[in-house]
């Protein structure tokens, strides 16, 4: 089977940096997934690796080391706007369409 | 680009009706599109694969005949609930991938479905 895991809650203050961490153990690996969800509101998509390294975008960076089964998403100069829950998600190994997403770790920003 | 609606936003039933939710691709068109539910505090489960001219691809444990998808054109699938009872209240969200993305799915804003 597929497993992700990641940390269920997450504290951090406004104006700080907070990395969130992702493994994952899967038969086979595709791409890793970062969404970012809002309590009520469907997931929106943050970023996608394939390759191992560092990809930055704009506050958000995602991570990847294929050979760790590991992935941390980072974010910078934290805005009040970015307490959500994060969901990590791996393509489905068996199934080219199919994502498998992790519980979702929850961050709340504090003032 | 890559805009997904659903409608309705919010629905209230009564056990045993039918409720028909319907997902929307807004500017590109989506041979496949993704049902999942999400219960509080809890991750996405993807329900079913929508196909636009063949039968739905199920998920182990899903119900078909409880919840009937149909994708009769290339910018819209609907989900229709079934005999509805209070445990299938849950939230609703529907997805479709970009063919000219990176595998990522854009999700629609979601259906929060309450059976009383």
């Amino acid at each position: 089977g597929q497993n992700i895991d990641q940390p269920t809650e997450m504290t951090a203050t406004e104006g700080a940096i907070v990395q969130i961490n992702c493994t994952y153990q899967t038969s086979g690996f595709n791409g890793l997934f970062w969404y970012q969800q809002h309590a009520g509101e469907a997931p929106t998509f943050l970023s996608y690796n394939v390759l191992d390294g560092l990809e930055e975008k704009g506050r958000f960076s995602s991570f990847l080391s294929r050979s760790k089964g590991y992935s941390y998403l980072l974010l910078k100069e934290l805005q009040m706007k970015d307490s959500a829950s994060y969901l990590c998600a791996v393509r489905d190994p068996n199934r080219d369409d199919k994502i498998i997403f992790g519980k979702g770790t929850r961050l709340h920003i504090l003032p | 680009g890559a805009v997904v609606s659903q409608h309705p936003s919010r629905v209230i039933c009564k056990s045993g009706t039918s409720v028909k939710i319907e997902c929307r691709s807004l500017d590109f068109q989506a041979t496949t599109m993704f049902w999942y539910r999400q219960f509080p505090k809890q991750s996405l489960m993807l329900m079913a694969t929508s196909n636009e001219g063949s039968k739905a691809t199920y998920e182990q444990g899903v119900e078909k005949d409880k919840f009937l998808i149909n994708h009769a054109s290339l910018t819209l699938s609907t989900l229709t609930v079934t005999s509805a009872h209070p445990e299938d209240s849950s939230f609703y969200i529907c997805s479709a991938r970009d063919p000219g993305g990176l595998y990522e799915q854009y999700f629609g804003p979601g259906t929060r479905l309450t059976v009383t």
